[in-house]
């Protein structure tokens, strides 16, 4: 696609349930990146791919949180048992190349509220 | 530690005015990158430039530069007669080779940079 797409731009959940956010990066990008942004925050890393390859999952909070990018594409974060502190927009990220650091194109993000 | 620090919360500025958005930064790579990205009311974050540590050069590009100066651990964004259309939220960011990697960007937590006309 033209930009990176996220789905959903908005989801509200109780608290304890799970959630999975989307991530369709620009086509052709090999690296993929997902940040969590607390309002009024800058982004924070929670991890990246290479290709289908999880690189660094160091930025996760918890093992509540996963993620996965099966077929080197499409990524889904997931929340398990959410908690209100998950309460975030999240945004996920692409670049062309793994040589290309810092490049990154985001998509508009996930708005997650937890009640 | 890398850390990136924003000092100024919100500017306040009249169009046309010129105004510099600071940046300090604190690492301990020897190569290293920054970053300024801006996110407008609409949300989005746009990549507007990246410098790495080696390149102290200052640049300019229309409206925008930016002052890098290794001695002050300093990467400022300076906005030259500023319109409306500059108003959003502007972030500065850093990555380290030794520090996570080049690929995990570390972000200040922003300046509120708001144009009147």
């Amino acid at each position: 696609g033209a930009g990176v797409s996220q789905s959903p731009r908005y989801k509200v959940t109780k608290r304890g349930q799970d959630v999975a956010l989307r991530c369709d990066p620009i086509s052709g990008h090999v690296s993929l990146y997902w940040y969590r942004q607390a309002l009024g925050q800058g982004p924070e890393f929670l991890t990246y791919f290479n290709y289908e390859a999880q690189q660094d999952k160091s930025g996760l909070p918890n093992d509540r949180f996963s993620a996965e990018r099966p077929e080197g594409s499409i990524s889904t974060l997931t929340i398990q048992r959410t908690e209100q502190r998950d309460s975030a927009m999240y945004r996920c990220a692409s670049s062309l190349g793994m040589d290309r650091s810092g490049e990154l194109f985001f998509g508009e993000g996930s708005r997650l509220t937890v009640l | 530690a890398q850390k990136v620090t924003q000092a100024q919360t919100e500017i306040s500025v009249v169009e046309k005015e010129d105004v510099t958005l600071d940046c300090v930064y604190e690492t301990r790579d020897t190569t290293y990158y920054l970053f300024w990205y801006k996110q407008p009311p609409s949300g989005e974050l746009v990549f507007l430039i990246r410098r790495n540590s080696f390149d102290e050069q200052n640049e300019i590009s229309g409206r925008y530069s930016w002052n890098f100066q290794k001695s002050t651990s300093s990467f400022n964004f300076t906005i030259t007669a500023s319109q409306v259309v500059d108003s959003a939220v502007y972030f500065c960011a850093l990555s380290g080779q030794f520090s996570g990697g080049y690929n995990k960007l570390i972000f200040g937590a922003g300046t509120r940079l708001a144009v009147h006309p």
